[in-house]
């Protein structure tokens, strides 16, 4: 799997957009950017997943630049239960493989 | 998605003694995962199991450890002979609902070794 680099921590004011970037420049074409997080000790919680195109769903939005070396989550008003370590993944889309986990970035929501 | 119910929800053990940590998927669920994440540390990955034989492990899935679904619902983590520094949470996943290949967690056992 491509690895990963994200910012070990960001803040975000209550109500505001949290943009979280993720760097994946060594990313195959067969690829998905996967989005996690992990409040406090629980377990990893799925956010979103894509391909190429940009997604959404009720959690977040996710943003893939067009040579997919990038991409950026987007929660568009935060609020402290936001508050997490989010994780970046890449992986190839088949059942069975290890979601491979980084640091991620911690990020604190204030009010 | 439904989420994964793990039993139990903390434990505590001798070292040298054996713990079984449960998972219960959701039944048309095809693939399980063991996860583990040291107090401080990164999530890590221990095992998949599909189709009642393991799938992938990684080199922390040594011999202390094993796999199974005896009941064909129950997943379960066993370690035989528990070290100190199997203390951590340990965390189910499953994937093969309606979104085939995402990986759903469940909220993990707190393990812990003395």
């Amino acid at each position: 799997d491509a690895k990963t680099t994200q910012p070990t921590s960001m803040d975000c004011a209550e109500g505001r957009a949290a943009n979280l970037p993720c760097n994946h420049s060594t990313i195959s074409g067969n690829e998905y950017v996967y989005w996690y997080r992990q409040i406090h000790s629980q377990g990893p919680q799925y956010i979103i997943h894509g391909l190429k195109n940009n997604e959404t769903n009720e959690m977040a939005s996710l943003i893939i630049t067009e040579d997919r070396k990038s991409s950026t989550l987007i929660l568009p008003h935060a609020t402290l239960r936001d508050t997490a370590v989010y994780y970046c993944i890449v992986r190839v889309s088949n059942s069975g493989y290890a979601l491979n986990f980084g640091k991620g970035t911690s990020l604190l929501v204030t009010p | 998605e439904p989420e994964v119910t793990q039993t139990p929800s903390h434990q505590v053990t001798q070292m040298g003694q054996e713990v079984i940590l449960r998972c219960v998927p959701i039944s048309n669920h095809l693939y399980f995962y063991w996860y583990r994440q040291i107090l401080g540390q990164k999530v890590e990955f221990l095992v998949s199991f599909y189709n009642n034989e393991i799938s992938e492990k990684s080199e922390i899935f040594d011999d202390q450890f094993s796999v199974e679904r005896p009941d064909g619902s129950n997943f379960t983590l066993k370690i035989r002979s528990t070290k100190l520094e199997d203390s951590a949470m340990y965390f189910c996943a499953r994937s093969g609902g309606e979104e085939k290949e995402t990986q759903y967690f469940g909220p993990g056992t707190r393990l812990l070794v003395l």
